[in-house]
């Protein structure tokens, strides 16, 4: 069956850094563009970046551009998230995902909090 | 960025009884092919969002028929013709039509 498991998470202070994978399994993950989202602790979702099957594409949300940075390893089904400068704002459940293809695919989330 | 506006933002629901959400972007969710790319995301308490509904109507695979969208350009709303226990949670919009993917957010359907 099709799984997404993120790992990673944990306590840091502002202004460090974390970095984020995500294993898949499943599905064709090297056929897949794959996405990081966020929800934070008022429940709201946030998309933070996209990369392309390929990973020669990215995007990302103005909140995290020039602080995190999205990454691929096809050949072992990995997807990454640098993750640095963390802010307070960035405490989240951090989600890898395919959510712009058919169908959807989400991992459990693993837990970011910044505080001092 | 589109900004997607979702109403109400809590909304108690009767078991068998309709429902339904609104979603409104700031701007037409139109793509140049013509395909016009609003989702509706659900997540139950304590579990990962899972998608229902994408391309404004069409159903994901195992979503019960109890749901449907519908709405263009800019206003669009997700239907729950009778709602069951397991419906509880927090339903957002998402569009990507436009970069940066947004969300609506969400309304928290309670019983």
């Amino acid at each position: 069956q099709v799984q997404l498991v993120e790992s990673g998470g944990g306590v840091v202070q502002p202004g460090g850094s974390l970095r984020l994978s995500c294993v898949a399994s499943g599905f064709s993950f090297s056929n897949s563009g794959m996405h990081w989202v966020r929800r934070d602790p008022g429940e709201r979702l946030e998309w933070l970046a996209f990369v392309r099957y390929d990973g020669n594409d990215h995007h990302y949300a103005d909140s995290v551009k020039g602080r995190f940075t999205i990454s691929r390893d096809n050949s072992k089904n990995t997807l990454y998230l640098q993750m640095n400068n963390l802010r307070p704002e960035d405490t989240a459940v951090y989600f890898c995902a395919r959510i712009t293809g058919t169908p959807d695919y989400w991992g459990q989330g693993t837990l970011v909090t910044v505080s001092s | 960025d589109v900004v997607m506006t979702q109403s109400p933002l809590s909304l108690p629901v009767t078991l068998g009884q309709p429902a339904s959400i609104s979603c409104r972007s700031s701007r037409s969710l139109v793509y140049s092919d013509g395909n016009t790319f609003l989702n509706w995301f659900h997540q139950r308490p304590g579990q990962s969002p899972r998608r229902l509904i994408y391309k404004v109507s069409k159903r994901d695979s195992g979503v019960p028929d109890r749901f449907s969208g519908s709405g263009s350009g800019t206003d669009f709303t997700l239907r729950i013709n009778r709602v069951e226990a397991e419906d509880v949670g927090i339903y957002y919009c998402m569009q990507n039509t436009h970069r940066p993917l947004t969300f609506g957010g969400g309304t928290k359907v309670e019983i």
